[in-house]
């Protein structure tokens, strides 16, 4: 089967970091991607990591670890507009992904 | 700014009825997918087009939904007939394809079955 793993919610102060952590099981891998997501919004692309190691995106970053089938990312300087849903999804073939759960995230004052 | 146009936002009917949902493309855009969230599933994959042919629609329940591309630029998913547990946010999302990782998703159509 597929399967991917990530905490239902995070809470995190204002100005701090945090750190979403998704652990996946898929039957192919090309890669993992991130998504945000407000309430009543769309879902919006952020990182994907196709090699091991960290990307840096501004105040976002994305690490991956194909060995450990592991990846997570992390949001520095938190501000209270990151507060959302966010996504890990496996790209599992050419075009295909699969999304994880995702995890809810409170910035709070 | 290019994105994807999805119609209606918002549809309310009654169980039994047939619903339509339209979706525009990014032009130039070869791939797109058609899904479904809801609160306890999350974000499912229904099914999904390259170069408008049909790939992968193993997430789709066959009996009652079906998905076309007409051409380029409009993608449609059917509902026939619709039933409570239809209720759902259904995306459709496009991209360039060739390997593209990022999917750029539509603003949903928000269905409510009674």
């Amino acid at each position: 089967g597929q399967s991917l793993e990530q905490p239902s919610e995070v809470t995190a102060v204002e100005g701090a970091i945090v750190q979403i952590n998704c652990t996946y099981q898929t039957s192919g891998f090309y890669g993992l991607s991130w998504y945000q997501q407000h309430d009543g919004g769309a879902p919006t692309f952020l990182s994907y990591n196709a090699l091991d190691g960290l990307e840096e995106t501004g105040r976002f970053s994305s690490f991956l670890s194909r060995s450990d089938s592991y990846g997570y990312l992390l949001l520095q300087e938190l501000q209270m507009k990151d507060s959302a849903s966010y996504f890990c999804a496996v790209k599992t073939s050419y075009d295909k992904v699969i999304f994880g759960p995702g995890t809810s995230l409170s910035v709070i004052p | 700014d290019a994105r994807v146009t999805q119609t209606p936002r918002d549809k309310v009917t009654e169980m039994g009825q047939e619903v339509t949902m339209r979706c525009q493309p990014i032009l130039g855009h070869n791939t797109v997918f058609w899904y479904r969230q809801t609160m306890k599933q999350g974000l499912e994959l229904l099914a999904y087009f390259r170069n408008r042919a049909p790939l992968d629609d193993s997430g789709m329940p066959k009996d009652r939904f079906s998905a076309e591309m007409p051409d380029a630029t409009l993608a449609t998913l059917k509902i026939q007939p619709s039933e409570p547990r239809d209720s759902a946010v259904y995306f459709c999302a496009s991209g360039a394809g060739q390997g593209q990782e990022t999917q750029y998703f539509g603003p949903g159509t928000r269905l409510l079955v009674l």
